[in-house]
């Protein structure tokens, strides 16, 4: 398995509250993304990085923010949680170089409820 | 805007039986089409890719998809299902630009049974 690491793997917040989920690699690809995942909907792109510092938006943006300050950390958050947020979110990696090379390694996901 | 079309939410079917999942994606001028398989509470797991070059694309666990341009599809079918393909599958379209944006499909869940 590749590198990825989620944290939390579960969490509980309460409708208002800020809440900060944490992709850890260990592989030092370049590309990092946050999806989430509902039913019928598939994945959808949230926010991506394509280097320290440098993010941009996906599809469904709003009402998420976030950074990375380093190669192996990307930090997604929701500023203020709605209960529309309720759902599983996965980190993935890729390589930079040949595109043969920039497979998309998933992460174990993040199943956040909020109440 | 790229889009990705699964045909069917949930196909049954018994062991031992050839299943194909369909999957349809908006024409774009360059396209790299996935297959990804999610078991229950893990992540994503790649099956296949198509990048360029043969039409029909091998996987792992004996899946084969086959990338048919003009039809704008990228079918998964396997010979002969087992009761651990029990899983659900993802069709992807790569959006290009930085690094490998995807774009998904719905899903569909593939139910195996003995």
């Amino acid at each position: 398995d590749a590198g990825i690491t989620q944290s939390p793997r579960h969490k509980v917040t309460e409708t208002g509250t800020p809440v900060t989920l944490r992709c850890h690699q260990t592989e030092n690809h370049r590309y990092m993304y946050w999806y989430r995942q509902d039913p019928g909907h598939g994945l959808r792109l949230i926010h991506y990085s394509y280097g320290v510092k440098d993010t941009d938006k996906g599809e469904v943006s709003d009402g998420y923010s976030v950074s990375r300050s380093k190669t192996e950390d990307f930090l997604l958050t929701l500023e203020s949680a709605t209960s529309s947020q309720t759902s599983v979110y996965f980190c993935a990696i890729s390589g930079s170089g040949a595109f043969m090379n920039t497979e998309a390694f998933f992460g174990q996901g993040t199943r956040l409820t909020v109440v | 805007a790229q889009s990705v079309t699964q045909l069917d939410s949930q196909v049954p079917v018994f062991e031992e039986a050839p299943v194909e999942l369909r999957c349809n994606y908006s024409s774009s001028v360059s396209v790299y089409l996935f297959w990804y398989v999610q078991y229950p509470n893990q992540g994503l797991q790649l099956l296949l890719k198509y990048l360029s070059g043969s039409t029909l694309v091998k996987g792992i666990n004996g899946f084969e998809a086959e990338f048919n341009k003009s039809q704008t599809s990228f079918h998964l079918r396997k010979p002969s299902v087992h009761i651990s393909d029990t899983a659900e599958y993802f069709c992807a379209v790569s959006v290009g630009g930085y690094g490998n944006k995807l774009v998904f499909g719905a899903g569909t869940i593939l139910r195996v049974k003995s």
